[in-house]
């Protein structure tokens, strides 16, 4: 069945500094969504990206979606202790009703 | 609006007990899943429904059952819990499959 890989599985970054967490799946995908789960909180809907090579932003995160629509990445800049918690990218096939999610990346913030 | 609501919070079991996690939605979600999250396997899909009747299985299904009477409600039911089954449960609901899922607040299940 379809899998969804993320890297790092931690992130550890100092405050100030840029970050980036990659999503891989092992099939094309119709689209792709990441979500924020702050410690002791529940996944929270960030963004949904749907075409090929479609570049988001939200303030200081920036999302990509592949050309192949098999992978995405979310890239923080000037990291802050707000962005502490764990991003996961979801996947869903273009033939399917299932939403597949990532094992997450954790990230955790020196100030 | 409560959006996604879970009960109970906090669940403790013996082994080969039953019960039934209940979730609940008041956005009209036709969409609607159950999640367990354990520590470093992210989330993983248990059971889904694409509207009132209709149920299928996810990545884990076995030891669950679940059942959509209505649009706003989708039970969680364990048969007889095992300690494998200690988690952290999430239900989901959403427009669609494609569209954003709003989570409820989950249920933390150990199961002794």
């Amino acid at each position: 069945g379809q899998q969804v890989m993320q890297i790092p599985q931690y992130q550890h970054v100092q405050e100030g500094e840029d970050f980036t967490t990659y999503c891989n799946s092992s099939t094309t995908l119709s689209n792709i969504q990441w979500y924020k789960q702050r410690p002791g909180g529940h996944p929270v809907f960030l963004i949904q990206l749907v075409k090929s090579g479609e570049v988001k932003k939200q303030k200081r995160l920036t999302f990509q979606f592949g050309e192949a629509k098999k992978n995405s990445s979310l890239h923080i800049t000037a990291t802050q202790t707000t962005d502490v918690g764990t991003y996961f990218c979801a996947g869903q096939e273009a033939a399917g009703n299932k939403l597949t999610f990532g094992g997450g990346t954790r990230v955790l913030v020196k100030p | 609006n409560a959006g996604v609501t879970q009960t109970p919070k906090f669940q403790v079991l013996k082994t080969g007990q039953s019960m039934t996690l209940q979730c609940a939605q008041d956005m009209n979600h036709e969409y609607m899943s159950w999640y367990r999250q354990d520590p470093g396997m992210g989330l993983r899909l248990i059971h889904y429904s694409v509207g009132a009747g209709i149920t299928d299985q996810g990545e884990v299904p076995n030891g669950y059952n679940v059942s959509r009477s209505t649009t706003e409600d989708f039970p969680l039911r364990l048969l007889s819990a095992a300690p494998s089954q200690t988690s952290v449960y999430f239900c989901a609901s959403s427009y669609s499959s494609m569209s954003t899922q709003y989570f409820g607040p989950g249920t933390r299940l150990t199961v002794l």
